[in-house]
């Protein structure tokens, strides 16, 4: 069965620091991963995603993953967070075969000034 | 990437009432998509909204509950129907694909946030 795990209810970062939001996934075959940001009382935002190629993929507002195959990982990292990057954000596998988008639980990033 | 919106933005329902959203997009696209985010919780596929044929539900939801409509390339419906208090959530609608192109990406609407008392 396919499935993602987000392993952090919340974390929690100051200002300036670089922050870790992480993803482990299942699924047959090769995944195809994504990361959105869920602002309060708002949809959800595309911010990147990992089909092929590259481990490390660029995003949206400074943000970048990193897909490691062996540990089956793709977290979300940024050098430098921002208060303004808190908000609730979810790792969503999508299996080649099937075409549906399976979501993590999410993850409340909180930064501190 | 699609310019989403859905209607209403939010709304407060009566316990055995029927609620309908609207999904319009600025463009045309191949998929279409419907989910709910119970409370707290992460997002659940309700089904794939099929243009011209009968929606493709989950396991957990079904037709009579959740009637779906999709009669061009552009706009859906979701009913949720005879609601109870455990249908309040966000539902959210999104979008694959514009017509012509292969993204594998789905972009989301900003949800409709419904309560049912």
């Amino acid at each position: 069965a396919q499935s993602v795990a987000q392993p952090e209810d919340q974390v929690n970062v100051a200002e300036g620091n670089p922050l870790t939001v992480k993803c482990t996934y299942s699924v047959s075959g090769n995944p195809y991963l994504f990361w959105y940001v869920q602002y309060p009382n708002r949809g959800l935002q595309f911010l990147l995603k990992y089909i092929t190629g590259d481990n490390l993929v660029k995003g949206s507002y400074g943000f970048e993953a990193e897909f490691n195959k062996s540990q089956t990982s793709f977290h979300l990292k940024k050098p430098s967070a921002l208060v303004s990057d808190s908000a609730l954000y979810f790792c969503a596998v999508r299996a080649i075969n099937t075409g549906k988008l399976i979501f993590g639980q999410g993850t409340t990033l909180q930064v501190k000034p | 990437s699609a310019v989403i919106s859905q209607k209403p933005s939010r709304d407060i329902c009566q316990r055995g009432t029927s609620l309908t959203i609207q999904c319009q997009v600025d463009s045309q696209v191949t998929m279409m998509f419907w989910y709910r985010q119970q409370p707290g919780q992460s997002l659940t596929l309700i089904a794939t909204a099929n243009q011209g044929s009968e929606a493709t539900y989950e396991s957990g939801f079904v037709i009579d509950k959740f009637p779906i409509s999709r009669p061009n390339l552009t706009f859906s419906t979701l009913t949720v129907s005879n609601m109870s208090p455990e249908d309040s959530s966000i539902y959210l609608c999104s979008v694959e694909d514009p017509v012509g192109t292969s993204t594998d990406t789905q972009y989301f609407g900003p949800g409709t946030r419904l309560t049912v008392l």
